[in-house]
């Protein structure tokens, strides 16, 4: 367990459905992100809340759409997707408090979009 | 422009064949290197920070160093639980809206063969 959690592990969805991903940290960490890792490519920053709030967002298409109800949980909810959005979605969070920046990852969660 | 290299892309050793990956930077001003090791369908697991230039850091089969430009991660005698695929993230100044943002590079995909 990383303390991190991830839900669900894996998704196939359709182009025209809706589903979220969950992301759950009990690290008392106080920055949440969103990452895609798509195959041969860099781990691909989507989103970044701190203290619920959004701080960054990567240009991201908008049928992403990132949640952040409190320090622990972090949603994304996805909706009319391409097959070009097959790829595992990681959550990762940090301390921005402690000035070590490292990040504790989740298990991601493995997109199929058909 | 990749910010972050990592070279080899891929290499494959045999088991107690010792051996370095690479991790380049182009930036001035780093805040932090991080070592991470990724499992097939797993999500990244932290292994080194290093902050400045001369720093090593150790963990069993593996030693981490770092320069001005790059970082080195060392496998002494490996084994073939030692292969995944190793990701170097950079912390850099100036990260736009996100102070702590980290930059990936693509991996090194580690196969040890017994």
């Amino acid at each position: 367990e990383t303390g991190v959690t991830q839900t669900p592990r894996h998704l196939v969805m359709g182009m025209t459905n809706k589903k979220s991903l969950k992301c759950e940290q009990h690290l008392g960490h106080n920055a949440m992100y969103w990452y895609k890792q798509s195959a041969k490519k860099p781990l691909e920053l989507m989103f970044v809340y701190s203290l619920e709030e959004r701080v960054e967002n990567n240009s991201v298409p908008s049928r992403f759409s990132p949640e952040c109800p409190n320090s622990s949980h972090l949603f994304l909810h996805l909706h009319t997707l391409q097959p070009e959005d097959s790829a595992l979605y990681l959550c990762a969070s940090s301390s921005t408090v402690t000035g070590s920046y490292g990040y504790t990852f989740g298990s991601g969660t493995r997109l199929t979009v058909v | 422009e990749d910010q972050v290299t990592q070279s080899p892309e891929a290499l494959r050793l045999q088991e107690g064949e010792s051996s370095s990956l690479n991790c380049s930077y182009t930036v001035s001003g780093l805040r932090g290197l991080f070592w991470y090791r990724q499992d097939p369908g797993k999500g990244p697991e932290f292994l080194f920070t290093l902050y400045s230039a001369g720093e090593e850091k150790e963990k069993e089969r593996l030693k981490a160093t770092l320069t001005k430009k790059e970082s080195f991660l060392h496998i002494t005698a490996p084994k073939p639980e030692d292969s995944a695929t190793y990701l170097c993230a950079v912390h850099l100044p100036n990260s736009g809206g996100s102070n702590y943002k980290l930059t990936f590079g693509k991996g090194t995909l580690l196969t040890v063969n017994p």
